[in-house]
């Protein structure tokens, strides 16, 4: 059965700083998915990755994805307030998600 | 705006009944998938159809059904109700079956009492 797990769970971060978000997962896959949800709100997708080595820019949030080590990595940098929100990844078409990150950016 | 819309929003109903929740992906997508968040058990897949056809299927209860119609919007329905049903429940919809990113409806916020 496949599991993925996040860490950490929870990120307070000051505004300005870098941090990174890792996901593993336990089976292989070359399919693996990051989404952004904020309170109340449904899933937006943030980056899609489907090979080895992948890596996906979008602004301050860049992802990677290394399938020999069943890793991914969502870093951020220089984080700002918009930032906040609860970060999942999923793997898999049948997206099994992570538990997913709650990061809060303070001024 | 994702382009996948789902109705209703809310959703309160009684322990042991039954609710349909409808999902219209979004133009051209052929794949419509259902998810549920609850606090305890997080995101979970329940059930994709393509096409018309089911393609997988995830920890749906054998109390939940779903289908897919011809105009490819897709209802998903939950009966027996119990409190532990309370949740969101998302639609999501992607082009192919398989390979591509899934885009998520706005949810159901399902209240059982």
């Amino acid at each position: 059965e496949l599991k993925v797990e996040q860490n950490p769970l929870f990120l307070s971060m000051q505004e300005g700083k870098n941090y990174t978000i890792y996901c593993n997962y336990s089976t292989t896959s070359d399919r693996l998915y990051w989404y952004r949800q904020d309170p109340g709100k449904s899933l937006e997708s943030l980056f899609v990755l489907l090979s080895n080595g992948a890596v996906k820019q979008e602004g301050r949030l860049m992802a990677s994805l290394d399938t020999k080590a069943r890793l991914s990595t969502l870093h951020i940098t220089a984080a700002v307030h918009d930032l906040s929100a609860t970060y999942f990844c999923a793997v898999d078409d049948k997206l099994v998600f992570g538990a997913g990150t709650i990061l809060r950016v303070k001024s | 705006d994702s382009g996948v819309t789902q109705t209703p929003k809310h959703l309160i109903t009684a322990t042991g009944q039954r609710v349909t929740l409808r999902c219209s992906p979004r133009s051209g997508d052929l794949s419509v998938y259902w998810y549920q968040q609850s606090l305890d058990q997080g995101l979970q897949f329940l059930i994709q159809y393509y096409n018309g056809e089911e393609r997988a299927k995830g920890n749906i209860l054998e109390r939940f059904s779903a289908q897919q119609f011809p105009d490819l919007h897709s209802e998903l329905n939950l009966s027996s109700l119990e409190l532990g049903d309370s949740a969101l429940y998302f639609c999501a919809s992607s082009p192919l079956a398989t390979g591509t990113e899934q885009f998520f409806g706005p949810g159901t916020r399902l209240t059982v009492l």
